[in-house]
């Protein structure tokens, strides 16, 4: 069965200190990536996605995250976070075939950055 | 303003009873979604619609039912065949019929307590 596993269900960070939450997905086809962030008290929006092309892909904020195939993962970075990057933060795929949009959602991973 | 629109924020639920939750877009997409978010659960899928008249079961149907006669509006009913109906509801969009349409956006959740 298709499926995402996000690794870290709880990261507590520093101010100023690098971001990695990982991100790895079952199936080998074709696939759309997804991060998306929700804010305490806000809705989920996206914070990047990658369909094709570049596998590094810059989103809002600063973040950023690199699609490598071989190992199926999908990682989200940031260099120096902030005490705004507080959230919970979600890897969705598309596993694409024709007109599927349905998208299979990780766990995901609750950041607490501390000032 | 375009966006996704649900209401109401917050309901209340006695035993027993059936609860309808609204979800509007005027974001002219296709397809339309509702999850639902439990703390450590992520996202699970409980229906989904792709075109008007027409919608399909998600991960966790038992106990919801939807409608969808305009493109614009999905509502979610919870019936009281849902033993644990308290959660964060969630209701999305997606557009687009070209590889990128999989992109969902959110509205900002309607919290279902029973009392």
């Amino acid at each position: 069965a298709q499926s995402v596993s996000q690794h870290n269900h709880h990261v507590i960070l520093s101010e100023a200190a690098s971001l990695e939450l990982g991100c790895n997905y079952s199936y080998g086809g074709t696939v759309n990536l997804f991060w998306y962030v929700q804010y305490p008290g806000q809705h989920l929006q996206l914070l990047l996605k990658y369909f094709s092309g570049d596998p590094l892909v810059k989103g809002i904020k600063g973040f950023e995250a690199e699609f490598i195939k071989s190992k199926f993962s999908f990682n989200l970075r940031k260099p120096s976070v902030q005490w705004s990057d507080t959230a919970e933060y979600f890897c969705a795929v598309n596993f694409y075939a024709g007109n599927n949009r349905k998208l299979i959602w990780g766990l995901g991973t609750s950041l607490a950055v501390n000032p | 303003d375009g966006g996704i629109t649900q209401s109401p924020k917050y309901l209340f639920r006695k035993e027993g009873q059936n609860v309808t939750l609204s979800c509007e877009q005027n974001l002219n997409h296709d397809a339309m979604y509702w999850y639902r978010q439990d703390p450590g659960q992520g996202l699970r899928l409980i229906y989904y619609s792709q075109i008007v008249n027409d919608f399909q079961k998600g991960d966790i149907a038992e106990g919801y039912s939807v409608s969808r006669e305009k493109k614009e509006s999905f509502p979610l009913t919870v019936t009281s065949a849902q033993k644990n109906p308290t959660a964060f509801y969630l209701c999305a969009s997606s557009g687009g019929r070209t590889r990128g349409g999989e992109t969902q956006y959110f509205g900002p959740g309607t919290r279902l307590l029973v009392l």
